[in-house]
């Protein structure tokens, strides 16, 4: 069975401080990885990793793919309180019946790191 | 920029009522997908459409049924809502391939008494 697990489930942090989520998962057919930022509302779209070693970055949050450890990793470095949020990771899953092979972008999501940082 | 839309931000409903939960988005997109978010449990796949008229059931289809008649909409069912049924409802969508992110709605939270 396909599935993804994060940790830690939650994580409280003061400003400043620099973090470190996990995500790990087990797919039959692996073709990408995905974060999410959730605050309030709907998940907002973070990245996408396809390939191993190679760093994606977007200000002070940054993201990396283990293809063959089945892991990747989200930084963020000199949080803010605005960092608060849960973050989400999330793996396309298969459905035999759908067409292109049941690549359909289905997604398998963790349950979340929420991530509480302190003035 | 993709907007994903849903009809109500907060709806509370009765037992046993029939429950209709709309999805629009404007970007073309073939790939509709509506979630439940309950806390402790994450995300949860309830069906997902990769076509017009097309539908797959996701992780917990159970009580609940889809429609999609127009590319743009995407229309999830409570046939007879249930209290178990209480809980964040999130819509998206994407483009087709799995290479493509989805872009969620607001959400609708709805309360079953």
């Amino acid at each position: 069975e396909d599935k993804v697990v994060q940790s830690p489930l939650s994580l409280v942090v003061h400003e400043g401080d620099t973090v470190t989520l996990n995500c790990s998962y087990e797919v039959t057919n692996f073709r990408s990885l995905l974060w999410y930022k959730q605050e309030k509302k709907a998940p907002t779209f973070l990245f996408m990793l396809t390939s191993s070693g190679i760093e994606k970055k977007s200000g002070r949050l940054s993201s990396i793919l283990d293809k063959k450890e089945l892991f990747s990793i989200l930084n963020i470095t000199a949080t803010q309180t605005g960092d608060s949020a849960v973050y989400l990771c999330a793996v396309p899953g298969n459905v035999p019946s759908a067409p292109y092979g049941g690549s359909q972008g289905n997604l398998i999501f963790g349950k979340g790191t929420k991530l509480s940082v302190k003035p | 920029d993709v907007k994903v839309t849903q009809s109500s931000r907060y709806l509370v409903k009765r037992t046993g009522e029939k429950v209709f939960l709309e999805c629009v988005q404007d970007m073309d997109h073939e790939n509709m997908f509506w979630y439940r978010q309950d806390p402790g449990l994450g995300l949860r796949l309830i069906y997902f459409s990769y076509d017009v008229k097309m539908k797959e059931k996701g992780d917990i289809p159970e009580g609940y049924s889809v429609s999609r008649e127009k590319k743009e909409r995407f229309s999830l069912i409570l046939e007879s809502a249930s209290t178990n049924q209480t809980s964040m409802y999130l819509c998206a969508s994407s483009l087709q391939g799995v290479y493509n992110e989805q872009f969620f709605g607001p959400g609708t939270r709805l309360t079953v008494l």
